[in-house]
């Protein structure tokens, strides 16, 4: 069962240039997280999607980024228009429900550079 | 709103012996888990260990063990038998609502 992907692992951007992050769950997990990670910081909730829903987008901020996960294919993080500030490692999550909980199980991260 | 604090930025230890990492936490939830996850060089997010805030028991994975107090919203992670391996970013995490909240993390390493 393989993990959780993303794609791509380093993505290069000039400013003002759009940037999209891919993420596919592991297999049968139909819940997805994005987060976001500063140097020297610790992950920050951007978004949780369902299929086809944002359950919750508190995390992201109010322009230029999106995020969607359709029926079919892998969930889209979208960064219009870069600048420097959006250099970071950002990290999708999938999860099932065990117990109660939503036990989330990380992707390797893609590593953005805004130049 | 949820805080999660590591205080301590870094800690060491040498092989072998035993490690405690530090985590207090901040909330008004009732039901709630919570989780260490490691990040090594690479990082990847490792799920450690995961505990029920419903739970008096604390959790056990192998050398991994915490030590849950929820009066006092305090989490800490005590690794036995440290290994080289062990060498990693730690960070605390509470879980509500689906959604993580994280700490700072501390690095962690281990002295051969």
């Amino acid at each position: 069962n393989a993990g959780v992907m993303q794609n791509p692992r380093h993505l290069v951007r000039r400013r003002g240039q759009e940037a999209r992050l891919r993420c596919s769950p592991m297999k049968g997990h139909s819940h997805v997280y994005w987060y976001r990670q500063l140097p020297e910081e610790g992950l920050k909730f951007m978004v949780y999607l369902q299929k086809e829903n944002i359950i919750d987008e508190s995390g992201m901020p109010k322009e230029r980024f999106s995020a969607e996960f359709p029926k079919e294919g892998p969930s889209i993080l979208r960064i219009q228009q870069v600048v420097r500030g959006d250099s970071a490692a950002y990290f999708c999550a999938s999860s099932l429900e065990r117990d109660g909980a939503y036990e989330q199980y990380f992707g390797p991260g893609t590593r953005l550079t805004v130049t | 709103a949820q805080t999660v604090t590591q205080s301590q930025p870094e800690m060491s230890v040498q092989e072998a012996e035993t490690v405690t990492l530090s985590c207090t936490y901040d909330t008004s939830e009732s039901d709630y888990y919570l989780f260490w996850y490691k990040q090594p060089p690479s990082r990847q997010m490792i799920l450690v260990i995961r505990q029920e805030a419903y739970k008096q028991q604390n959790a056990t994975e192998n050398r991994f063990s915490v030590n849950f107090q929820k009066a006092a919203k305090s989490f800490s992670l005590k690794i036995s038998d440290s290994q080289l391996g062990d060498a990693a970013m730690y960070f605390c995490a509470y879980e509500a609502n689906s959604k993580l909240t994280f700490g700072k993390g501390i690095t962690l390493s281990v002295r051969p």
